[in-house]
């Protein structure tokens, strides 16, 4: 499997885009690229996933590279309670055992 | 009613004890799964188990034991555990279709200290 590196934390303020980078320089074709984020002690919430193209949901966008070694999550207006870590795994078909976590990016949203 | 369930939220227990931690999901997944969060650790992956068969055991201490008697409920039995097992335990379920498993659903976690 694909391993993802990300930065072990970031801050943004309050309001503005918050910005996730993932490398996955590794990715094979058929692997997609999740994004789930951890509350402080709450179990991880599914935020967005994609193969090739940009997606963009309710939570967030994603843009993925064209070489697909690289994506980033955007969450285009942080809030306070967007402060958690945010961790981006490459898996074939999205779960099963090949979901490996990794230890994230912690974000912290500042007022 | 959430889509992941689990009890209890927090339990405490010797080294000595017996106990069950229960996981139930409401959506209609056909993959459940149990992970460990140890302070600062990231997520571990114990077991998988898709239509009620494991698919995944990383070899997981046999104090340990889990049980998935059908799609909707999955159990993890604990005996003679050790302190070092004190941990986050998180449930999961996806829809667990053939190369298709899908995004996690994780439950809110209980929380197990060991004495």
């Amino acid at each position: 499997d694909a391993k993802t590196t990300q930065p072990p934390s970031m801050d943004c303020a309050e309001g503005r885009a918050a910005n996730l980078p993932c490398n996955h320089s590794t990715i094979s074709g058929n692997e997609y690229v999740y994004w789930y984020r951890q509350i402080h002690s709450q179990g991880p919430q599914y935020i967005i996933h994609g193969l090739k193209n940009n997606e963009t949901n309710e939570m967030a966008s994603l843009i993925i590279t064209e070489d697909r070694k690289s994506s980033t999550l955007i969450l285009p207006h942080a809030t306070l309670r967007d402060t958690a870590v945010y961790y981006c795994i490459v898996s074939l078909g999205g779960g099963g055992f090949k979901t490996i976590f990794g230890a994230g990016t912690r974000l912290f949203v500042k007022a | 009613e959430t889509g992941v369930t689990q009890t209890p939220r927090h339990l405490v227990m010797g080294m000595t004890n017996k106990k069950s931690l229960k996981c139930e999901q409401h959506l209609g997944h056909n993959a459940m799964y149990w992970y460990k969060q140890s302070a600062k650790k990231p997520l571990e992956l114990m077991f998988v188990y898709s239509l009620e068969e494991r698919v995944e055991n990383n070899s997981v201490p046999s104090r340990f034991s889990p049980e998935c008697p059908n799609s909707s409920h999955l159990f993890l039995h604990l005996h003679t555990l050790q302190p070092e097992d004190s941990a986050l335990y998180l449930c999961a379920s996806s829809q667990g279709v053939r190369q298709r498993w899908g995004e996690l659903f994780f439950g809110e976690g209980s929380r197990l200290t060991v004495l």
